[in-house]
This record gives C-alpha cells, structure tokens and sequence, in this order.
C-alpha cells in the first residue's frame, strides 16, 4: 500500500535554478492538491486539479506551476527558485472534487531548503 | 488574519495524562471541521471530520467536540502516551461549494514519560 508518494524528500537548491517536485498516487483521486507548510503558518494551497487536465491556483500560486497529464501524477515545478520557496511542500489526493467535503490524503512531505 | 486559530501552541503532558486542545475559527459560512495529526516529518492524518450539526465525535482515545454557535471546537486526547507526540492541526471547511480549507497553525504536543 503506497498511498501518496513524494520525491524527493529533501533538496537543497541553489537560488535561480528550475526544480520540481514530484508526487504520485495510487488511490485513483480526481482531486490533488499542493501545499506548503511554514513554521508558525496553517498549511498553505499552492495549486490544485480536480481532475486529470485540469488544474487552478490556490492562496500561493506565484512562482510555482502544475500539470495534470494522468489522474496518479501531480508534479509542482518551481521556475526560478527563491529564498522564500524555502518551505515543506505536502501533496494531497481527495475521492472529491470538492476541496471540502472529501477526506484529503497527504504524502510524506518535501523539505526544499533554496540559498 | 488566520481565520483559523488554535491554542496553546504547545504543551508537554505526562504519559498517562489528558490533555484539550483549543480551536477557534470565523470561517463563515461554515460546512465541517477536521482535526489532523502531523508526526514529525511526515504528513497529515485525518482524525475526525464534523459537520456543522454534529457536537462530538471520537476516534479511540481522540474525542472532538464542536459549538457552531459560538464557532469553536477542542479535541481531548485521552490517557496519553509517548505515540501522541505530534502536532494536532485543526482544519475548517468553507461552506461554498467547493469548500475552500483553511488550516490553524497547530498545537504541538509533547508527551513525557
């Protein structure tokens, strides 16, 4: 049973490059979400997709995009990293398009550090 | 401002004990309330979900209480152990149609032996 899987689960990047961040999951969702999490800060939505080939912004969007080509991938993609990218990134898949009232399953997370 | 508030930021129990946790939102309108456990370096796990007519409800030693009128929900954590060492996020849904989710900052939770 894998769930959500997240890679990788750590980077270190340097300040200017391109990054992305990839989740997949097995659980057959339509919806999947991104999220960053800061200290002292609830939970963040950077992007989502309802459903394969679809995707909208969340509260953070700037700097980040998405691609929904299949329901099981979800990569988030950071075009030019910068500093305050620094964060832990969650990726999370629901049974419902909408956001609430489905129960959201979250990978284990990605802490980018960028310098 | 965080429409999402949660307290005390942290707290250290002993094994054995309970605890409450505090949740204070303005989300309106309003449609349900979850309350996550966060391990450290790991994601999210659902402990309950309520809806805007449900006043308590448990899983095993996790029991949460909801007041609609007066928007604020605990979750009481009962005859800790060392396991319950985590962050407890409290999450409110929007009562739009998609139901947009706002997360509080979470309390974290330090169990001692």
């Amino acid at each position: 049973i894998a769930g959500i899987t997240q890679a990788p689960t750590s980077q270190i990047l340097a300040a200017g490059r391109r990054m992305t961040l990839r989740c997949t999951q097995d659980m057959r969702h339509n919806a999947m979400y991104w999220y960053r999490q800061d200290l002292g800060l609830g939970l963040r939505l950077i992007h989502y997709s309802n459903t394969a080939g679809t995707t909208g912004k969340g509260e953070v969007p700037d700097g980040y995009s998405v691609s929904r080509a299949n329901t099981d991938d979800f990569p988030l993609t950071l075009a030019s990293a910068v500093p305050s990218q620094t964060s832990v990134y969650f990726c999370a898949s629901s049974d419902s398009a909408l956001a609430g009232w489905g129960e959201q399953f979250f990978g284990p997370g990605t802490r980018l550090t960028v310098l | 401002k965080n429409q999402v508030e949660q307290s005390p930021q942290s707290l250290i129990i002993l094994e054995g004990k309970n605890c409450t946790l505090q949740c204070n939102y303005t989300v309106s309108p309003f449609s349900n309330l979850r309350w996550y456990k966060q391990d450290t370096g790991r994601g999210p796990v659902s402990l309950t979900i309520m809806t805007f007519s449900e006043n308590t409800k448990s899983n095993g030693r996790y029991t949460a209480t909801l007041d609609a009128d007066t928007k604020q929900s605990s979750l009481h954590i009962t005859a800790s152990q060392l396991s319950d060492s985590a962050s407890y996020i409290c999450v409110v849904s929007a009562g739009d149609s998609w139901g947009k989710l706002q997360f509080g900052a979470g309390t974290q939770v330090v169990v001692t032996p």
